[in-house]
């Protein structure tokens, strides 16, 4: 099993849908990364949280350390959305490497 | 910032020809990690550094890639010789101290090797 898995693999939505993608672990984690990857190939990070709720723009990011889940929201969203979204586990310990879930291809349709 | 330079953005090679990929952190991170990305097996580590010391290497596929940090400013990553498999994306971030600091990517390098 992998430590990380993320669902939906694929999402196409139309423009303005609320859109949720989720991302469950089994291990021990000190904070999570949600990444953005755009067609062209580049990475962005967009959050990372080790509890709680975080919200910039029209993302909201949320954690539950005990349920070991997360999940990444868009609001209204737009064509530009459409990109590659990734959750990334950083270990807990000292350890600084990142796990990476398989990504969920988001398409948004105008 | 100009944020995390790579180079080159493009590498086309043959088999068995050597490789360096380059890469500059964001000044003042003193984390540096090296990552590849396939269609088969997504984003993988393959070796990061912590004040230009190789801390995990254990993501490196076999003898044929070596990275080095000769300075804070400056990290490689070499594969010779060079085959077709090798072909991929490879990342480089850099993040700063602090147990959650977030990492910031270069755009990558798109290695093809025929």
């Amino acid at each position: 099993k992998n430590e990380v898995e993320q669902s939906p693999q694929n999402l196409t939505a139309q423009e303005g849908e609320f859109i949720t993608i989720n991302c469950s672990y089994s291990v021990g984690i000190s904070a999570l990364h949600w990444l953005q990857q755009h067609p062209g190939g580049g990475i962005v990070s967009l959050f990372m949280l080790s509890s709680g709720k975080k919200k910039h723009g029209r993302l909201i990011a949320t954690i539950n350390i005990q349920e070991k889940h997360s999940s990444l929201h868009i609001t209204a969203s737009h064509p530009r959305d459409s990109a590659v979204y990734i959750c990334a586990l950083l270990s807990s310990g000292s350890a600084r490497q990142l796990t990476f879930g398989s990504g969920t291809q988001l398409t948004v349709l105008p | 910032d100009a944020g995390v330079i790579q180079s080159p953005r493009h590498e086309v090679t043959e088999m068995g020809q050597e490789v360096t990929l380059r890469c500059k952190p964001i000044s003042g991170h003193d984390y540096l990690f090296w990552y590849r990305q396939t269609m088969m097996r997504g984003l993988e580590l393959l070796i990061y550094f912590n004040n230009n010391v190789p801390i995990d290497d254990s993501g490196m596929p076999e003898d044929r890639f070596s990275a080095k940090m000769p300075n804070a400013s400056f990290s490689t990553l070499k594969i010779q010789p060079s085959e077709p498999r090798d072909s991929a994306v490879y990342f480089c971030a850099s993040s700063a101290s602090g147990s959650l600091s977030e990492q910031y990517f270069g755009p990558g390098t798109r290695l093809t090797v025929t």
